[in-house]
């Protein structure tokens, strides 16, 4: 079964700082998406940034990055500049291509200081 | 589109009473995913339909637990005799699924959610 691991419950930054995010995955697939989610407090989750895993190359979403090592099955999201709204819980994320569902880490909740 | 619409958005019910929520998907979407959501944990998933089929169920969702989405657009998901323990956040979620041509993104576009207390 596909697990994916937030090894962060917590983190903080300062506003115009940057702020790294972590997560691992375990997969035995070769094709597959791999997604950050942002759940503001009281609102629907949005999706911040996607990454295929057939693509070498770090996607990129204005001040949000992400590092896809692949061979270590690990997907980090930096987030530079930050802003106060980017207070939030943040989800790492998993599908498999031509699949269904996605498969959910526990979450990160990230302050940012002021 | 107005996104994805959940009804209703809080509902406090009694242990051993039903209670049934409702998704409204964007409506190009074909795709319609629940997820459960508990405090301090991520979605888990739940259920998925294509159209009105529904292709994938979790172990998690036991028989007193049933989804329907009978014409391909809004879904219901029905919790019978509810427990303490089904207390949480019930999310819907919409997705495009192209079956020929075309890019699949795989986003999921999720509801506000539902939130369940059972007393």
């Amino acid at each position: 079964a596909q697990t994916v691991t937030q090894s962060q419950p917590e983190m903080s930054v300062q506003e115009a700082e940057t702020v790294t995010l972590s997560c691992t995955y375990d997969t035995s697939e070769s094709d597959y998406y791999l997604f950050w989610y942002k759940q503001p407090p009281s609102r629907q989750m949005i999706l911040v940034i996607r990454q295929e895993a057939y693509k070498q190359q770090n996607a990129t979403e204005n001040r949000f990055s992400v590092n896809f090592q692949k061979a270590a099955k690990s997907f980090s999201l930096k987030i530079s500049d930050s802003q106060l709204g980017d207070a939030a819980m943040y989800f790492c994320a998993y599908s498999i291509t031509n699949a269904g569902k996605s498969t959910f880490g526990d979450g990160t909740t990230l302050t940012v200081k002021p | 589109d107005t996104g994805v619409s959940q009804d209703p958005r809080h509902k406090i019910t009694k242990r051993g009473q039903n209670v049934t929520f409702r998704c409204d998907p964007i409506s190009e979407h074909n795709r319609l995913y629940w997820y459960r959501q508990t405090l301090g944990q991520g979605p888990e998933f739940l259920t998925y339909f294509q159209n009105e089929a529904q292709l994938e169920k979790s172990r998690l969702l036991s028989d007193r637990f049933s989804a329907e989405r009978p014409k391909g657009s809004f879904s219901t998901l029905e919790i019978q005799r509810t427990e303490q323990g089904d207390s949480a956040m019930y999310l819907c979620a919409s997705s495009l699924r192209r079956l020929a041509g075309g890019a699949n993104t795989g986003e999921l576009f999720f509801g506000e959610g539902s939130r369940l207390t059972v007393l």
